[in-house]
Order: C-alpha cells, then structure tokens, then sequence
C-alpha cells in the first residue's frame, strides 16, 4: 500500500524559512517523480514544484521560483521541500504527491497518491 | 498560463441521481486533463486522467469525456460517498499544472 506521510509544518514568522519532509512507503521510491502541491485554507489547489526519479529535473511554480528547493533521498525514501522567505500567502497545507508513473523525465504531472499534508501557517 | 473554469460551482442533487461536472479550458489542452475528489479533512483522490482514463480503484459509475476546451465528469448515479469537492487538473505544457477553482457537489 503507497503511503506518503508529510511532516515538518508549523507556526513560522515572516520572513523565516522552514523544511518540510515526505516519508514514502510501499511503492520503489526511486523510480517515480515526486511533487509538490498546496491548498491555502478554504482555497483551491496549487502545485508547487516537481522532481524527477533522479533529481535529473527540478521544476517550480512561478510564486515559489527562488525561495523553494525541493530535494529527494532516494536511499531513504525521503522527499523534501525547503522554504524560505516565507510569506503570509505560502500559508497552506503541503500536500506530497506521487506521479502516475515511473521512468524519466518531470514525471506526467498527474498526482496519483497523496499523503495527509502538514500545515504552514505564517504569521507574525 | 491556462485557466481552468469549472461549472456548476456548487451542484445539489440526490443520491441516484446523474451528476454532470464541466470544466472548460482557456485553451486546448488536447485530453490532458484529470478529475480528482476531495471529502473535508481529506487529500484529494485521482479519478481520471487523460480526459477518459479512470484510476486504480475508482467505480465505474465515474466518467470522463472531453476534447480540447471542455470536458465533462459523469457520476452515473450519486451514491453518498460521492458528495465532496471535485477539481479538474490540466498538465498540457506540463510543467506546471494548473487546477480548477472547484465544484461542489451538494445533497440535495
């Protein structure tokens, strides 16, 4: 059974930064695109950023471009997404995702499983 | 970037009921374009990709149709699970992606 199960969210102040991790279970982590994406309270969804199997390819949304890094650990099965910069408008829930399917690439930019989210919130 | 406009915004009906959720595109995304469902407190759940595709697991009273500009996501009959939040997802010049505003599906 795909389990992805975030971790790393909490209360931050503007300006601060904050790391955001994804644990992934029960598929070979190695092999597929993982991504990004949030859903502000009340709102819609928004994808963030996206990384190939082999970190070959890293990709952002234009709100995040230069103050997100996403990484992976594919020893670990591990993904993650270092903010910066934070603002009140990346208050969210971060959701981690996984592609539809495995190979190269940026992956097909269809989120298959998704984990629970871990919450952002940024406030003074 | 490509605009996602879902219609109705909210839709009531009863379960048993046909429900038919429209999404139309500011431009041609040829069929790369996917459903996904969300109940409260829930992550959203794939449905269909690929206009028609549906995914692993997902009842067959679920559809999708669609070409181009508009496409459509048939419920055949409502049952009451089914009542959530659904999204459509465009990933033609992928990447990004951009999702739809949303709609709700109500019970009447």
């Amino acid at each position: 059974e795909v389990q992805l199960v975030e971790s790393g969210g909490g209360l931050v102040q503007p300006g601060r930064s904050l790391r955001l991790s994804c644990a992934a279970s029960g598929f070979t982590f190695a092999d597929y695109a993982m991504h990004w994406v949030r859903q502000a309270p009340g709102k819609g969804l928004e994808w963030v950023s996206g990384m190939s199997w082999n970190s070959g390819s890293i990709n952002y949304a234009d709100s995040v471009k230069g103050r997100f890094t996403i990484s992976r650990d594919n020893a670990k099965n591990f993904l993650y997404l270092q903010m910066n910069s934070l603002g009140a408008e990346d208050t969210a829930l971060y959701y981690c995702a996984k592609d539809i399917r495995s190979g190269g690439g940026s992956g097909q930019g269809i989120f298959h499983y998704w984990g629970q989210g871990t919450l952002v919130a940024v406030s003074s | 970037e490509i605009v996602l406009t879902q219609s109705p915004a909210t839709l009531s009906l009863s379960p048993g009921e046909r429900a038919t959720l429209s999404c139309r595109a500011s431009q041609s995304v040829i069929n790369y374009l996917a459903w996904y469902q969300q109940k409260p407190g829930q992550a959203p759940r794939l449905l269909i990709y690929d206009a028609s595709n549906r995914a692993t697991g997902i009842p067959a009273r679920f559809s999708g149709s669609g070409s181009g500009t508009d496409f459509t996501l048939t419920i055949s009959s409502l049952e009451p699970e089914d009542f959530a939040i659904y999204y459509c997802q465009q990933r033609w010049n992928w990447p990004p992606s951009t999702f739809g505003q949303g709609t709700r599906l109500e019970i009447k």
